[in-house]
């Protein structure tokens, strides 16, 4: 079975600066993808971001890039230039490369953006 | 995007009644869809994997009487949870893919569950 370990519970950054929030993950599989999501106080997920295993290249949207490091199981999220809005839980997860399969979450990590 | 709608947002129910969830996509068709439970505070956990046409795969320790799931078409599933309990009460999700590799889960809005 595949884990997904986020340490963080919570995090805080300022407004304008940058921050990372770690993932990491076991699995046995070489093909699968990780997504980071986001959930506001809505609670509807949004999807930030996603990495496919097999693509060595990070992957990047807008203010949002990964670090992921493939032999060390670790996908981690960096926000840059945060804003007020980026304020919510984000949810690490793992899924297998069919799209058969669930999501597998991570426990989340609550962020703040102070002003 | 594709989008994923949820029924009802929020349903306030009564001990030992049964109330049912429906979970549709709208514009593509879900041979699969997912059923999360979340708790205040957690993380999405996942209680049963749904299937078109065919009988629902539960996680374990998810009672499959007490949580329905039919999934009668490429588009809806419904997820019935019968005779409520207080402990029943918590946020369902459900999601749904597109058939395929690249492809991404698209959430429905959440069902707040209140059983008084």
């Amino acid at each position: 079975a595949q884990t997904v370990t986020q340490s963080q519970p919570e995090m805080s950054v300022q407004e304008a600066e940058t921050v990372t929030l770690s993932c990491t993950y076991d699995t046995s599989e070489s093909d699968y993808y990780l997504f980071w999501y986001k959930q506001p106080p809505s609670r509807q997920m949004i999807l930030v971001i996603r990495q496919e295993a097999y693509k060595q290249q990070n992957a990047t949207e807008n203010r949002f890039s990964v670090n992921f490091q493939k032999a060390a199981k670790s996908f981690s999220l960096k926000i840059s230039d945060s804003q007020l809005g980026d304020a919510a839980m984000y949810f690490c997860a793992y899924r297998h490369s069919n799209s058969g399969y669930a999501l597998n979450f991570g426990k989340g990590t609550s962020l703040l953006v102070t002003p | 995007g594709a989008v994923v709608s949820q029924h009802p947002s929020w349903v306030i129910c009564k001990s030992g009644t049964s109330v049912k969830i429906e979970c549709r996509s709208l514009d593509f068709q879900a041979t699969t869809m997912f059923w999360y439970r979340q708790f205040p505070k957690q993380s999405l956990m996942l209680m049963a994997t749904s299937n078109e046409g065919s009988k629902a795969t539960y996680e374990q320790g998810v009672e499959k009487d007490k949580f329905l799931i039919n999934h009668a078409s490429l588009t809806l599933s419904t997820l019935t949870v019968t005779s409520a309990h207080p402990e029943d009460s918590s946020f369902y999700i459900c999601s749904a893919s597109r058939t395929g590799r690249n492809t991404e889960a698209f959430f429905g809005q959440g069902t707040r569950l209140t059983v008084v």
